[in-house]
């Protein structure tokens, strides 16, 4: 079973707001959200993390409803160079020890 | 900044032949990864370790080893290195119980 499901791909133009949702239903009670931006050849970098409610920084918004199986990340007013593949991130327990699974990530394309 | 290094950019090696992967990292983290990323299959992780001389399997660790003697030095090792492992390898660390992972800039290694 993954442990973080989001869409494929989605599609945007400059200036939108860009809403990307993760589901992950199996969350641990102490787990928290995190978010990566990877552009291509890069490695991932972090962007945003979270545990409940609502988080903003100076890139982006993290959204987590009480249930904490789903969070949404916001970008503000997208730019050409917000064109990358996006991931969150959930640990998981393997034989007690933590390990951090990536997802398949949503390809972000934004458009003039 | 913590800065993750990977020592090889780019590598190009034949069937058969024994591979090093090198990462090093300069913020005393305890915990460090080896990922290996394809196109569309994302970020799959290979071993990670929690401590010096401590070593876990991750979702795909065959035909791959690792080596943790110092902190800070997570090695990835292809003992007999085949075409199916031609990818992008990345390297990451992290502290404590985090999920903020910081990321090596890869090495893409071609096995011919």
């Amino acid at each position: 079973l993954a442990k973080t499901t989001q869409p494929i791909s989605m599609d945007s133009y400059e200036g939108q707001e860009v809403n990307i949702t993760c589901s992950h239903n199996n969350i641990a009670t102490n787990d928290y959200i995190t978010w990566y931006q990877q552009f291509p050849s890069q490695g991932p970098r972090f962007i945003i993390q979270g545990y409940k409610t609502k988080v903003t920084n100076e890139v982006a918004s993290l959204f987590i409803p009480a249930d904490r199986k789903s969070s949404t990340l916001s970008l503000p007013r997208v730019s050409l160079s917000d064109t990358a593949v996006y991931y969150c991130l959930v640990g998981d327990e393997v034989t007690g020890r933590r390990a951090l699974t990536f997802g398949s990530g949503t390809r972000l394309q934004v458009q003039p | 900044d913590v800065k993750v290094t990977q020592s090889s950019r780019y590598l190009v090696k034949r069937t058969g032949e024994k591979v090093f992967l090198e990462c090093v990292q300069d913020m005393d983290h305890e915990n460090m990864f080896w990922y290996r990323q394809d196109p569309g299959l994302g970020l799959r992780l290979i071993y990670f370790s929690y401590d010096v001389k401590m070593k876990e399997k991750g979702d795909i660790p065959e035909g791959y080893s690792v080596s943790r003697e110092k902190k800070e030095r997570f090695s990835l090792i292809l003992e007999s290195a085949s075409t199916n492992q031609t990818s992008m390898y990345l390297c990451a660390s992290s502290f404590g119980r985090e999920n903020v992972l910081t990321f090596g800039a890869g090495s893409r290694l071609t096995v011919l």
